[in-house]
């Protein structure tokens, strides 16, 4: 079956880097779009990016634009979020999710990331 | 940026009541518009595609409906698992999500 699993959460210190994976299986990765989307606790998801096929084309949400990178290794069927600069407002569960079409599903089941000194 | 703006924030029903819930966009996205219901601890999971398409596995007793800027989100039965939060997402223009809608089970 389709599954994605997040990896690489944890705690760091603000104005740390962390870099977020995300590993693919029951489908063939390079196919299909795949996002990072993240939730701060008790808020609503926010789309933070997503990455074509072969890496082409990327695009961001203003909020993280210029401060994480997003790439995807498909012969490891595997994607990848580094995030720098990270501040206190980044703290939120990370999630990856397929593109499929113009929608997004499956999700993993998230990895925390908590930004405090 | 396109801005999706959901109501209610929260509602309470009954099991059996019918269930709508309002998702309206900043501007016009067509039908960019998916359903996604979350339950505590887990991933958003989807339930609606292209604003009215029904994802394979649900229920057909949610059903999505509407084009442009206005959309809706209906229950046609509330059962006791459809308790969580709802969001709408629109993929018109990168990709933006509501605020959400908690239902709680009466």
């Amino acid at each position: 079956q389709v599954q994605l699993v997040e990896s690489g959460g944890g705690l760091v210190k603000p104005g740390g880097s962390l870099r977020l994976s995300c590993a693919a299986s029951g489908f063939t990765f390079s196919d299909f779009y795949m996002s990072w989307i993240r939730q701060a606790p008790g808020k609503g998801p926010e789309w933070l990016s997503y990455i074509s096929t072969s890496s082409t084309y990327t695009k961001y949400a203003d909020s993280v634009k210029g401060r994480f990178t997003i790439s995807r290794d498909n012969a490891k069927n595997s994607l990848y979020l580094q995030m720098n600069s990270l501040r206190a407002e980044d703290t939120a569960v990370y999630y990856c999710a397929r593109e499929v079409s113009t929608w997004l599903d499956p999700w993993g089941q998230g990895t925390l990331v908590t930004v405090s000194s | 940026d396109i801005q999706m703006t959901q109501s209610p924030s929260s509602l309470s029903a009954s099991v059996g009541d019918r269930v709508t819930i309002t998702c309206r966009a900043s501007q016009s996205i067509s039908n960019y518009l998916n359903w996604y219901h979350q339950k505590p601890g887990k991933a958003p999971k989807l339930l609606i595609y292209a604003a009215s398409s029904l994802q394979s596995g649900v229920p057909s007793r949610f059903s999505g409906s509407g084009s442009g800027t206005d959309f809706t989100l209906s229950i046609s039965s509330l059962q006791r698992e459809d308790f969580g939060t709802y969001y709408c997402q629109q993929s018109y223009s990168a990709r933006t999500f509501g605020q959400g809608t908690k239902v709680e089970i009466k």
